[in-house]
Parts: C-alpha cells; sequence; structure tokens
C-alpha cells in the first residue's frame, strides 16, 4: 500500500462548478500538506501548503487537512477550464527536510 | 526571473545506451533535486542536494544511475545502461534554503526503446 492514495480520476465537471479533490495517508508522522497542479508536459507548481491541520484559504482555493482521518482535500470554486490539469497532493514529517512524498495525481477537467 | 531549465526536453534511446539530463536551477538556490515521474503517478525523489553535497540518494539506483553538481549550481543526472523501465519524465526542482517551496522544471522526457 502507498503512503499516499490519490484516486487518479478522471474528473470531469461543468465549468463554475465546485471541485472537491482528495488524498488519503497512512503515516501519521506528516505534518506539511501541499497541493501542486501540472499540466500536461509541464512541471508541478506549488498551489497552496498548510501546516498541521486546518483550512487555508487562497482565492478560489481552500485547502483542509483533517489529520485525525489522515485526509486532506482541495476545494476549487467557481472552476474554469483553465483549471483543468492533474492536481498532486504532497507531505513531508517535519524531520525528513524538504523531502516529498507525492500522491499519483487526479486528472481534472473542466469543461465550458 | 528565468525558472528551473531542464535539458534537452525530449530524449529517445535504445536500451543499453547512456543518457544525461542537465538542469540550472533558480540562482541562489542552494537545494536541488531530481525527480521521477512514470506515467499516471506523482513524482519519486531520486537524489537532494545542498549545495555540492547529495543529502539523500537512498533513492537513486546506483548501479546505473549517477549524479553529480559541480559547483553548487547546474547537475546532471546520468543514467548508464539505460534500461526499458527507466522510461518516465524526469524532473528537477530547486528551492532556497529554510523555503518550503520547491521550483520544478519542464521535465526531460525519456523513452528507451
Amino acid at each position: 500500500q502507498k503512503e499516499v492514495e490519490q484516486d487518479p480520476g478522471p474528473l470531469s465537471v461543468p465549468e463554475g462548478a465546485i471541485v472537491s479533490l482528495n488524498c488519503t495517508y497512512s503515516n501519521s508522522a506528516f505534518q506539511y500538506f501541499m497541493w501542486y497542479r501540472q499540466y500536461s508536459r509541464k512541471g508541478p507548481e506549488l498551489l497552496m501548503y498548510t501546516y498541521s491541520s486546518g483550512n487555508k484559504e487562497d482565492g478560489r482555493f481552500t485547502a483542509q487537512v483533517d489529520k485525525s482521518s489522515k485526509y486532506i482535500s482541495l476545494f476549487i470554486r467557481d472552476s474554469q477550464p483553465s483549471d483543468s490539469a492533474t492536481y498532486l497532493c504532497a507531505m513531508k514529517r517535519s524531520s525528513a527536510g524538504n523531502m516529498l512524498t507525492f500522491g499519483g495525481g487526479t486528472r481534472l477537467m473542466v469543461k465550458p | 526571473e528565468a525558472g528551473v531549465v531542464q535539458s534537452p526536453r525530449y530524449k529517445i534511446i535504445e536500451k543499453k545506451q547512456p543518457v544525461a539530463f542537465w538542469c540550472n536551477p533558480i540562482s541562489g538556490h542552494n537545494t536541488l533535486y531530481w525527480y521521477r515521474q512514470n506515467l499516471g503517478q506523482g513524482p519519486e525523489l531520486l537524489i537532494r542536494y545542498e549545495n555540492e553535497e547529495a543529502v539523500d540518494d537512498s533513492q537513486l539506483p546506483k548501479d546505473r544511475f549517477s549524479a553529480e553538481r559541480l559547483k553548487g549550481v547546474d547537475s546532471t543526472l546520468k543514467i548508464q545502461p539505460a534500461e526499458l523501465g527507466d522510461s518516465a519524465v524526469y524532473l528537477c526542482a530547486s528551492s532556497l534554503a529554510g523555503d518550503e517551496t520547491q521550483y520544478f522544471g519542464p521535465g526531460t522526457r525519456l523513452l528507451v526503446l
């Protein structure tokens, strides 16, 4: 079993919909949680970064971390066709320097 | 500001041939990472450099993979000899000391025939 699990999708939604992307993990030592967006044939780019449990909002994006359930989410409000990409969750232990463990990614398609 | 630069962008080779990838990190970033991303999967760390020193290379298959970061700036990742299973995207990333944000390059897409 992988340390970080993510539904590969694809997830197809109409423009303007609220999108919910999720990851589960097994290692309770993870303290830092991130969401990356990766467009086709590009490298991942950091979208959201949170430490420990709680919510963080940035524009149309909200990241949630529930450490008790080992579950993290990314919500996208008013989704746009430009949001179509693969979304990767990543996490790390506080003692592991900058070594990130990634999920497999969820492919999102927002249709006009 | 220029991002992380990688070359070549694409490489097709036959198995058992050698191949090398090059990465130029963002100016001033002392930490450099090489990741491998298989199709439909997330990136997996191969090696991390702090300046010239490889501080985490536990996932690097050392029988065929090698890496270097001379002068703590550019880095090269080499595979010799390549195997069919090495077909993947090789990503380079860099970050500033103490900064959690890793900036990724576009990757080198390798196909081994």
